[in-house]
C-alpha cells in the first residue's frame, strides 16, 4: 500500500544553518506530495505542495522538489529562524487518501 | 473566513463516560476525517466520509463512533469501549477526488484535547 517515510528527529539546528528533512514515499499512480507544519498545541498547516513530477512546491523559504525517480519530496530551506521550531509532516494524497509519514521535529536555537 | 472549528479545545472525562467531539467546517468540502495524534507520533485516521450519511473506517476505528448527518458536521464520539483514548484529536476536510485541479488539499482544525481521568 502507499506509505511515506521521513527521518526521524529531533532535528537541532542553530539559527541560520541550512535545513534538510528526508521524505520518500511509496505509491501507485501519480500522487500529489504535501509538507505540512504543526506548532506546539495547534493542529497542521499546509506548508507547500507539488503536484507532478519536477515540481517545485515553495513558501516562507522553505522548498520541496517532486522526484519521481527517487521518490523523494525532500524539504529544504537556507537559513532556519527560531520560529522555524516545529514538527514538520510529509504526506500524500492518492485520490482522497492521505497518507502521513511519522513528523520531524525541529529544534533552531538562537 | 472559511476554516474548520473543533469544540472543545480541552476535554475532560471520567473512565466509562462517552465524550463527543464537535468539527464544524464551512468551506464546501465534501470529504471530512478525524485523525488521532498521540505525543511524539504521527497521525492515525480513526474515520473518514466522503459524502453525507456515510463513513468508513480507518485503521484505528474500535471505540470511536461518527455521524454524518450534515456536510458541514462531522462529530466524534469516543466510547467508555475506548481503552486509552486521551490523545490530541484532529478533524479535517477536503474536497472529493477530482473535483478541484492541482492538489486536494487537506485542511484541519486547530485540535481538541482529550483527557481521561
Amino acid at each position: 500500500g502507499d506509505s511515506v517515510t521521513q527521518m526521524e528527529g529531533p532535528v537541532t539546528l542553530s539559527e541560520e544553518a541550512f535545513l534538510t528533512i528526508n521524505c520518500t514515499y511509496t505509491a501507485t499512480g501519480y500522487p500529489s506530495l504535501f509538507w505540512y507544519v504543526q506548532y506546539p498545541g495547534e493542529g497542521l498547516q499546509l506548508l507547500l505542495k507539488a503536484t507532478k513530477a519536477d515540481d517545485k512546491g515553495s513558501n516562507k523559504g522553505f522548498e520541496a522538489t517532486y522526484r519521481k525517480e527517487t521518490t523523494s519530496f525532500h524539504l529544504e530551506k537556507g537559513s532556519v529562524q527560531v520560529s522555524d521550531s516545529a514538527v514538520y509532516f510529509c504526506a500524500l494524497d492518492n485520490f482522497n487518501k492521505f497518507y502521513f509519514g511519522s513528523g520531524t521535529k525541529l529544534n533552531v536555537k538562537p | 473566513d472559511g476554516g474548520i472549528t473543533q469544540s472543545p479545545k480541552y476535554l475532560f472525562r471520567k473512565e466509562g463516560q462517552n465524550v463527543t467531539l464537535s468539527c464544524e467546517q464551512n468551506l464546501n468540502h465534501d470529504a471530512m476525517y478525524w485523525y488521532r495524534q498521540d505525543p511524539g507520533q504521527g497521525l492515525r485516521l480513526i474515520y473518514y466520509s466522503q459524502i453525507v450519511n456515510d463513513f468508513q473506517k480507518g485503521d484505528i476505528a474500535e471505540g470511536y463512533s461518527v455521524s454524518r448527518e450534515k456536510k458541514e458536521s462531522f462529530p466524534l464520539t469516543v466510547t467508555s469501549a475506548q481503552k486509552n483514548p486521551t490523545a490530541f484529536y484532529l478533524c479535517a476536510s477536503s474536497f472529493e477526488a477530482g473535483k478541484v485541479s492541482g492538489a486536494n488539499v487537506l485542511t484541519f482544525g486547530a485540535g481538541s484535547r482529550l483527557t481521561v481521568l
